[in-house]
C-alpha cells in the first residue's frame, strides 16, 4: 500500500477482553516495529521485526502482550485480558532500505 | 532508564524567531540521531537526521547541530512559522536495523 495502514482505528473494550491490532506495513518493507504512544508522550518501543523473525520484544509490558508476523508483512498485536492501564495509542511502524520509519495513524485502544 | 532525554518539554517562539530543542543520550553506540515532527491525529513523521560524524546537518530552515562529546545534539528552526507548531520528538538508534528509541517530546507552539 501506499503507507503504513493499521485497524481498528478505534477500539473501545472491557476490561478482561482480548483485543488485536492490525498493521499492513508499506509493500516491501522489511523491518515493522510496534510502539505505544501515550497522549503528550513520546512514542514507547514495544518491539520490532525483520522479515516473520521477531528480533527484540524488550519493550512489551508484560506476557499479556505479544506480538506475530507469520508471512513477513501484515503483523498483529495482542493484548490478552486488557487492563485500564493498557488504554493508549499503539503506533505500527515500516522501514525500507533506508534508515527513515513511516508510521501509521494508529488504532486507539481505551479499555472500560 | 531514559536513554534520550530531552527539553523542554513546551515552547512558545514568536514567527521569525528560532526556535531550539535539546537532546542528550547516554549510550555511545548510538550511530544515528533522526528528528520526528508529529502533528495533532498524524503519526510521527521523519523532519531531519544525522550521524555521529559529522557536527552538523542542514536542510531548508533545519539545522541539527551534534556534539559528540557531550553526548548531545540540538534541532534549530529558523525563521519559524505557525505552520511549525507541532511537536518534536529526538530519536536514537544503535544500528540501522535495530529499535529507535524516543525522546519524550517538546510542543511547540509559534505565535503568528
Amino acid at each position: 500500500g501506499a503507507g503504513v495502514s493499521q485497524s481498528p482505528r478505534y477500539k473501545v473494550t472491557k476490561r478482561g477482553q482480548d483485543v488485536a491490532l492490525r498493521c499492513d506495513p508499506i509493500s516491501g518493507h522489511v523491518s515493522l516495529y510496534w510502539y505505544r504512544q501515550a497522549l503528550g508522550q513520546g512514542p514507547e518501543f514495544l518491539t520490532y521485526f525483520n522479515y516473520e523473525a521477531q528480533q527484540d520484544k524488550s519493550g512489551l509490558p508484560n506476557d499479556r502482550f505479544s506480538a506475530e508476523r507469520p508471512e513477513g508483512s501484515i503483523s498483529t498485536l495482542t493484548i490478552q485480558r486488557t487492563e485500564q492501564r493498557d488504554s493508549a495509542m499503539y503506533r505500527c511502524a515500516s522501514r525500507g532500505a533506508g534508515n527513515t520509519i513511516y508510521f501509521g495513524e494508529g488504532s486507539w485502544l481505551t479499555v472500560v | 532508564q531514559q536513554q534520550v532525554k530531552q527539553s523542554p518539554q513546551s515552547l512558545i517562539v514568536q514567527k521569525g524567531g528560532i526556535s531550539i530543542i535539546n537532546c542528550a543520550y547516554e549510550n555511545t553506540a548510538f550511530d544515528y540521531f533522526p528528528w520526528y515532527q508529529q502533528f495533532p491525529g498524524k503519526g510521527p513523521a521523519l523532519l531531519i537526521a544525522i550521524r555521529p560524524d559529522v557536527s552538523e546537518k542542514k536542510e531548508g530552515r533545519f539545522t541539527i547541530s551534534f556534539n559528540k562529546s557531550a553526548k548531545q545534539f540540538s534541532l534549530h528552526i529558523m525563521d519559524s512559522q505557525p505552520g511549525d507548531s507541532a511537536t518534536y520528538f529526538c530519536a536514537a538508534s544503535y544500528v540501522r536495523d535495530d529499535k529507535i528509541i524516543f525522546g519524550k517530546g517538546t510542543r511547540l507552539h509559534i505565535l503568528p
